[in-house]
């Protein structure tokens, strides 16, 4: 089975410019997260998409946004780029069953530099 | 609200000797928990989980955690530290039957082993 692949890995920005980040889950999986991790800090949850839809948001503001794709894959698109955007970006993909869902399993991360 | 606290941030030991990092947690019902750890450019890897089954679960690498209700604790440990085991840990709790979905996570653990 494939793992989650993440693209790029590395990427610099323009503060102002914007920034799409792709995610492929793993193979059966249906769930989606997004995670920003700040250097030396803990991941925090910016956002999850289920069937194509947004199933849960953390404290981002709305120039974070995302997209899920039939086949799982998900994009996250940010606007209007801040200094402090300045993070590695890690996916996660889960199965989500009936009776709850299985553990999250990582990308390597995109690693956004905004100057 | 959910939270994690992850007591010290940096922990030395030589190599051979007890690995002990601490995870406290704050939940309003009974949590699900993981261990994570993450090497330098990677993204997360998986190392345990405890979902409501036994209280000490075993995981990758030889390393294991107690949940401990009474003291709201998820400590994780390792009888011999190997130089391997170099890395960021983090602690991260989520609501029950939601598996790893929206992860909390601590602010992680950076664990240093001396030859």
């Amino acid at each position: 089975e494939t793992g989650v692949t993440q693209s790029p890995t590395h990427l610099i920005k323009t503060r102002g410019q914007q920034v799409t980040l792709r995610c492929s889950s793993q193979s059966g999986h249906n769930t989606v997260s997004w995670y920003q991790q700040a250097l030396g800090q803990g991941p925090q949850f910016i956002f999850q998409y289920y069937r194509e839809e947004e199933n849960g948001r953390g404290n981002f503001p709305p120039r974070f946004s995302g997209l899920q794709f039939p086949n799982y894959s998900s994009e996250l698109n940010v606007n209007a780029l801040e200094l402090d955007d300045s993070a590695l970006y890690l996916c996660a993909s889960s199965l989500r069953l009936v009776q709850g869902s299985t553990e999250a399993f990582f990308g390597q991360g995109t690693r956004l530099t905004v100057v | 609200a959910q939270s994690v606290t992850q007591l010290g941030s940096h922990v030395s030991v030589s190599e051979g000797a007890l690995v002990l990092l601490r995870c406290n947690y704050s939940s309003s019902v009974p949590p699900y928990l993981f261990w994570y750890v993450q090497y330098p450019n990677q993204g997360l890897q998986l190392l345990l989980k405890y979902t409501s089954a036994a209280t000490l679960v075993k995981g990758i690498n030889g390393f294991e955690a107690e949940f401990k209700k009474s003291e709201t604790s998820f400590h994780l440990t390792k009888p011999s530290a190997h130089m391997s085991d170099a890395a960021e840990y983090f602690c991260a709790v989520s609501p029950p039957f939601q598996g790893a979905q929206k992860l909390v996570f601590g602010q992680g653990t950076r664990l240093t082993i001396n030859p």
